[in-house]
This record gives C-alpha cells, structure tokens and sequence, in this order.
C-alpha cells in the first residue's frame, strides 16, 4: 500500500465549478498536509499548508484535513481557466524530513 | 532569473552513458533535493542534502550518485543511465525551521535514456 492514494483524474468542470480534490494516507503520524499546484512544463509550487487537523482557506480555496478518517481534501469554489493545472497533496512527520506526495490530479477548467 | 535552476533543461542519451543534471539556487537555503516524476507515480525522493555535509539516501537512490558542491550547488549524476530513468527529474530547496515546510522547486529537467 502507498503512503499516500490520490485519484489521478483527469478531472474535467465548467468554469465557475466547485471543485474537491482529495487524497487519503495511512501513516497515522503524518503532522504536515500541503497541496501543491503545478501547471505544465512547470515545477509544483506550494498552494495550501495545514498542521494537524481542520480547515484552512484562502480566497477561493479551502484545504481540509481529517485525521480520524486519514482523508484530505482541496476545494475550489468558483474554478477559473487558470485553475487548470495538476494538484498534489503532500504529507511528511515533521518539517524538514522526507515528503510523501500523492500522483497528481490533472484538472482542466473549461471557459 | 529563477530562484532553483536546473540545467540541462532537455536531454537525450543512450544507455550506459554517464549524465550529471546540475541544480543552482539563490534562495539562501540550507536543504535541497532531488525528485523524479513518473506518470502514475508522482514525485519520488532520490537524494537529500541538509547542509555542504549532509546527504541523505532518500526513497529511490539506487542507481544516482549526487554532489553538494557548495551550498548553493547540488548535482544528481546517473553513472550508467538506463531506460528506466527516463523521467522529469525535480531539485528543490527548503529552509531549515520554516513551519510550512515548503519546497522550492526548479523548473525540471526531462531525461530520456534511449
């Protein structure tokens, strides 16, 4: 079993379109649970960071993470064509020591 | 100019030959790093450096040797390169003690071993 599952898509909406992007793991000592955004031809660039439990958000985007369940997600309100990009989720112990990322979903926002 | 910058951009080389990509930052930051991206796969550790002394097996070393030259300078070698080493190679960098943990990444270098 992979350290972190996370479906690949692709995953296609209409602008406007919320969207949810989720991963789920199984090393139940995980503290760190990123996403990374990373447009093609690109490297990844950090989008959202939590520590531990709960929701965060900003602007139109909103990172949540469950503990309990092992489950995180990415939601995307009002979707943009620049939006369109694949996302990572990344987890680690601790700051500074090894990132576990998932596969990348590809999004694609269509005008 | 970027801040983590990855040469050669593109490479094309046939099996068994010697290929070295070059990683050169000017974030200032202690910790870099090596990934390779695999379709399917995502971003896999090879090697991690923490300082000029530092460096770390990380989950896919076999095969890769690397070099911190200096603490701006990290350099993934393939001595022997082979097929199944063709993918988007990733250096990043992070900073020792920032909470988020983030990592900086260059722009990749796409090897194809033929």
């Amino acid at each position: 079993q992979k350290e972190v599952e996370q479906d690949p898509g692709p995953l296609s909406v209409p602008e406007g379109a919320i969207v949810s992007l989720n991963c789920t793991y199984s090393n139940s000592a995980f503290q760190y649970f990123m996403w990374y955004r990373q447009y093609s031809r690109k490297g990844p660039e950090l989008l959202m960071y939590t520590y531990s439990s709960g929701n965060k958000e900003d602007g139109r985007f909103t990172a949540q993470v469950d503990k309990s369940s092992k489950y995180i997600s990415l939601f995307i309100r009002d979707s943009q064509p620049s939006d369109s990009a694949t996302y990572l989720c990344a987890m680690s112990l601790n700051t500074g020591n090894q990132f576990y990322f998932g596969t990348g979903t590809s999004l694609t926002v269509i005008p | 100019d970027a801040d983590v910058t990855q040469t050669p951009r593109n490479r094309i080389t046939k099996t068994g030959k010697r290929i070295m990509l070059e990683c050169s930052q000017t974030k200032g930051h202690d910790r870099m790093y090596w990934y390779r991206q695999d379709p399917g796969l995502g971003l896999r550790l090879i090697y991690y450096s923490f300082d000029v002394k530092d460096i770390n097996k990380g989950e896919i070393s076999d095969g890769y040797s690397v070099s911190r030259q200096a603490q701006a300078k990290f350099s993934l070698s393939l001595e022997s390169a082979i097929p199944n080493q063709t993918a988007l190679y990733f250096c990043a960098t992070s900073e020792k003690g920032l909470n988020t943990g983030e990592l900086f990444f260059g722009e990749g270098s796409r090897l194809t071993v033929l």
